[in-house]
């Protein structure tokens, strides 16, 4: 099976910079999505195919793909951005969640 | 608007069965793949199945191949889960999920998630 490893949290004040990295076997080979889960919702997806985002996520969310790391950046932090976020690969048809990246802004 | 509507889920001893439905609105049913993702209390996302626009492929997960059948009805745009010899590591939420095209290729995306149904394994 295809493993992918995030950092369990990743702390950051307002208006910075949060990077949340998701790593794996030549995952840069890979396309990576990104989901975003707030409390007591539903994930909603945030970026696929590496760095492409869907209708209506701001744009301070980005991505990059590249060897063994993908990476989420959220430029400028804002206190609704906390969350977990999960990053997602298919591998021989079975699709892989990493294990998660608990976001807190504050 | 897209809508997803699971149902179905409750309390089951271990060992028994229950059948997750979910009532799909608002797109085009048949053209998409759909998904079930499952998440255990306090623990992360786990994928559990995909089928194809027309049903005819499904990928199961380890965890749950052999005991568990995804089908689709596409004249009544709904998804059933039938869980079978269930044990209490299956407890979770489970969410109903439309992909992003007709087939799970590795371009696939889960693109809109149900709110989910609770299942729980115990005796």
């Amino acid at each position: 099976s295809y493993d992918l490893t995030q950092p369990p949290s990743v702390s950051v004040s307002p208006g910075q910079t949060a990077r949340i990295t998701c790593s794996g076997e030549k995952l840069g080979e890979k396309y990576v999505c990104w989901y975003q889960q707030k409390a007591g919702q539903s994930p909603l997806l945030i970026m696929y195919q590496d760095f492409q985002r869907p209708s209506g996520i701001p744009e301070r969310f980005s991505g990059s793909n590249s060897g063994t790391t993908a990476t989420l950046t959220i430029s400028g932090s804002q206190p609704v951005d906390e969350a977990d976020y999960y990053c997602q690969v298919w591998d021989r048809n079975t699709a892989t969640f990493g294990g998660g990246t608990k976001l807190t802004v504050l | 608007e897209i809508q997803l509507l699971e149902s179905g889920g409750g309390l089951v001893q271990p060992g028994g069965s229950l059948r997750l439905s979910c009532e799909a609105s608002g797109f085009s049913f048949i053209n998409y793949a759909m998904t079930w993702v499952r998440q255990a209390p306090g623990k992360g996302l786990e994928w559990v199945s995909s089928t194809s626009g027309n049903g005819i492929i499904t990928y199961y997960g380890d965890s749950v191949k052999g005991r568990f059948t995804f089908s689709r009805d596409n004249s009544n745009n709904t998804l059933y889960l039938q869980m079978n010899s269930l044990r209490a590591e299956d407890t979770a939420v489970y969410y109903c999920v439309k992909g992003s095209a007709i087939a799970t290729t590795s371009t696939s995306a889960f693109e809109i998630w149900g709110r989910g149904a609770m299942v729980t394994v115990s005796s």
